[in-house]
């Protein structure tokens, strides 16, 4: 079944710096792809919502970059703020079986030092 | 507005004692899920469900039940609560290819 890597597990940056996470993924059926940001001891925000059709999706402060030849799916925060720190998760949903399912990674700890 | 409202918020639970973590969903979602979720290892599915009376087994089902009796309403059910069930679990609904919205989460205790 669908697998997917996150890196880095953890990521450190200075205010005002560009910050990068990228999952890859295994299975190339693989359709609909989300971002989610979790603040400390609260639930899952979502940022993005990305179509396997669109290779680059842009929300504020970031971008969201899909390459469906590698199979990677990147988080590009531009000017962290302090304000970003949290701990952010993609989740692969996989077209195949029609279960809804969406599978995660294992998460980035984003920490923005002023 | 579209929520999904768990409960308990937290819980203690001694060890054998049996838990039921509540979800109700108030956004007409055919599917409903449970993840459990523990530092370390991101959010892991448990059950799932897509349509009332009927459930699915995700990829960690060992020692949870669940129950959807309604459209709105999904219950994970721990027998016998062991140590290794401490943890934050999160339900969620969905609605075709849209994107899964989550409770705030229930923080089990397991002593």
């Amino acid at each position: 079944g669908e697998q997917v890597e996150q890196r880095p597990p953890h990521l450190s940056v200075r205010e005002g710096d560009s910050a990068v996470i990228t999952c890859t993924y295994t299975d190339p059926n693989s359709y609909y792809f989300f971002w989610y940001k979790q603040e400390p001891g609260a639930s899952l925000q979502l940022l993005m919502k990305v179509f396997s059709s669109t290779e680059i999706n842009e929300g504020q402060g970031f971008t969201v970059l899909l390459n469906k030849k590698d199979k990677r799916l990147s988080l590009n925060l531009t000017a962290a703020h302090p304000g970003d720190s949290a701990a952010y998760f993609c989740a692969v949903s996989p077209i195949t079986g029609n279960t809804g399912k969406l599978i995660f990674g294992l998460g980035t700890t984003l920490q923005v030092q002023p | 507005e579209a929520a999904v409202t768990q409960s308990p918020r937290s819980k203690v639970a001694v060890t054998g004692g049996k838990v039921t973590l509540s979800c109700h969903q108030t956004n007409n979602h055919d599917y409903m899920y449970w993840y459990r979720q523990d530092t370390g290892h991101g959010l892991r599915l448990i059950h799932y469900s897509y349509v009332a009376d009927s459930t699915e087994k995700g990829d960690i089902p060992d020692g949870y039940k669940a129950s959807r009796p309604s459209q709105e309403n999904f219950s994970l059910i721990l027998e016998l609560a062991s140590l290794s069930q401490t943890a934050v679990y999160f339900c969620a609904s969905r609605g075709g290819f849209q994107a899964p919205l989550f409770g705030e989460g229930t923080r089990l205790s397991v002593l």
